[in-house]
């Protein structure tokens, strides 16, 4: 059983420029959710993905959106990157929706703005 | 707004000196407690799921307890590659999103 994988792991982007970070699932899990994590502090929810619709948005302006295909891989993409956005961008697989189902991250994607 | 706070920030101990850290919670409705291990650069490594109040779950060195306000994460005898942050998250009633509190970085020297 492979767990969740995300790509790239590294990326130094400009000011200004748009970026896409990419996400496979855990083996049999439908639900895909993204964390922001600055330095020093805990994840924050982005919004989360359920059979290709969103389910859920964090406080994010609409510069951050995201994707899901059919075999439940996603995707996050931000446009207009200001320097705030220099992160450690984590997906987050889960077999449901429900409260009580675990999410398993990935390595993340560390993300530099300059 | 739920809210996750947890203490101390940072904790150093020799190895085998045994501790716990504190994650407290305000939630209009629990419906699950999550502590997860992160090593630098890394994504969280899940540990535990706790429900209600009362439940306590173990891992090896580590075990985990919930109240109607707080979860503690208990270590024994730690070892050095027990080094971590560790962070606790809640999920409530009707939501999607796991809200997180800021963890606690845990350093056991040798």
């Amino acid at each position: 059983e492979t767990g969740v994988t995300q790509s790239p792991t590294h990326l130094i982007k400009t000011r200004g420029q748009q970026v896409t970070l990419r996400c496979s699932s855990q083996s049999g899990h439908n639900t895909v959710s993204w964390y922001q994590q600055a330095l020093g502090q805990g994840p924050q929810f982005i919004f989360q993905y359920y059979r290709e619709e969103e389910n859920g948005r964090g406080n994010f302006p609409p510069r951050f959106s995201g994707l899901q295909f059919p075999n439940y891989s996603s995707e996050l993409n931000v446009n207009a990157l200001e320097l705030d956005d220099s992160a450690l961008y984590l997906c987050a697989s889960s077999p449901g929706t429900g409260g009580n189902t675990e999410a398993f991250f990935g390595q993340g994607t560390r993300l530099t703005v300059v | 707004e739920d809210q996750v706070t947890q203490s101390p920030e940072a904790l150093r101990l020799q190895e085998g000196e045994s501790s716990s850290l504190n994650c407290s919670y305000t939630v209009s409705g629990l419906r699950g407690l999550f502590w997860y291990r992160q090593d630098p650069g890394k994504g969280p490594e899940f540990l535990f799921t706790l429900y209600s109040a009362g439940e306590e779950k173990e891992k090896e060195r580590l075990k985990a307890t919930l109240t109607k306000k707080e979860s503690f994460l208990h270590i024994t005898a730690p070892k050095p590659e027990d080094s971590a942050t560790y962070l606790c998250a809640v999920r409530t009633w009707g939501a999607q999103k796991l809200v997180f509190g800021q963890g606690t970085r845990l350093t056991i020297n040798p």
